[in-house]
């Protein structure tokens, strides 16, 4: 069965205060991780797709990487705007596209 | 539109009510997708609509849940006998046919 395990599940910071978000998972045969943010009272919002080991992506202070077993996502110098939750998921192959496997998200606070 | 919309935002019933929600996917989207969010849970993938395929319903949890998808555009996820454990968001994506899901806003359900 399809696992994905977040850590942590909360995160507080302090603006300027670099950090990193885990996510570790179990698939049969890894098509895409995805990363996604979710603010309060909205549908998650896409970030990243990594498809394999060694992949890096860069969005402004967000950059996502990927091992064999799990992904980060890295924070560097966050602002109060980046306050939200992020959800990591995963697409594994022999399963429909649409059937994503997503973990219970890290809850990121970033105070001024 | 935009982007996937969802309506009600929010629904209110009572317990063994039937409601129905209802998703418009992104124009141009043949997949569609329903997932569920309970409070402090993560995202639960529910169905999977590819075009004219049959729909890829192995995450609906009991027989009181259903969905179809008219014309391969809106969608309705119809639950029946509305339970307490039902109270959940309920989120509609879509996409191109591999790639990546897009969310609306979810569907608050609260069943009383």
């Amino acid at each position: 069965e399809d696992q994905v395990t977040q850590s942590p599940e909360a995160l507080r910071l302090q603006e300027g205060e670099s950090s990193s978000l885990n996510c570790s998972y179990t698939v049969s045969g890894l098509r895409g991780l995805f990363w996604y943010r979710q603010d309060p009272g909205k549908g998650p919002e896409f970030l990243f797709t990594l498809y394999s080991a060694g992949e890096e992506k860069e969005k402004e202070r967000l950059k996502a990487t990927l091992t064999k077993k799990e992904s980060f996502l890295h924070i560097t110098a966050p602002k109060p705007e980046d306050s939200a939750t992020y959800l990591c998921a995963v697409q594994a192959g022999g399963t429909s596209y649409g059937k994503l496997t997503f973990g219970q998200g890290t809850i990121l606070t970033v105070h001024p | 539109g935009a982007g996937v919309s969802q309506s009600p935002s929010n629904k209110v019933t009572e317990k063994g009510k039937d409601v129905e929600l209802r998703c418009d996917p992104i124009s141009g989207h043949t997949a569609l997708y329903w997932y569920r969010q309970s409070l402090g849970q993560g995202l639960e993938f529910l169905i999977y609509f590819q075009g004219n395929s049959a729909p890829d319903k192995s995450g609906l949890p009991s027989d009181r849940f259903s969905a179809e998808r008219t014309g391969g555009s809106v969608s309705t996820l119809t639950i029946q006998r509305t339970q307490q454990e039902d109270s959940a968001v309920y989120l509609c994506a879509s996409s191109l046919q591999s790639g990546l899901p897009y969310f609306g806003p979810g569907t608050r359900l609260l069943v009383l």
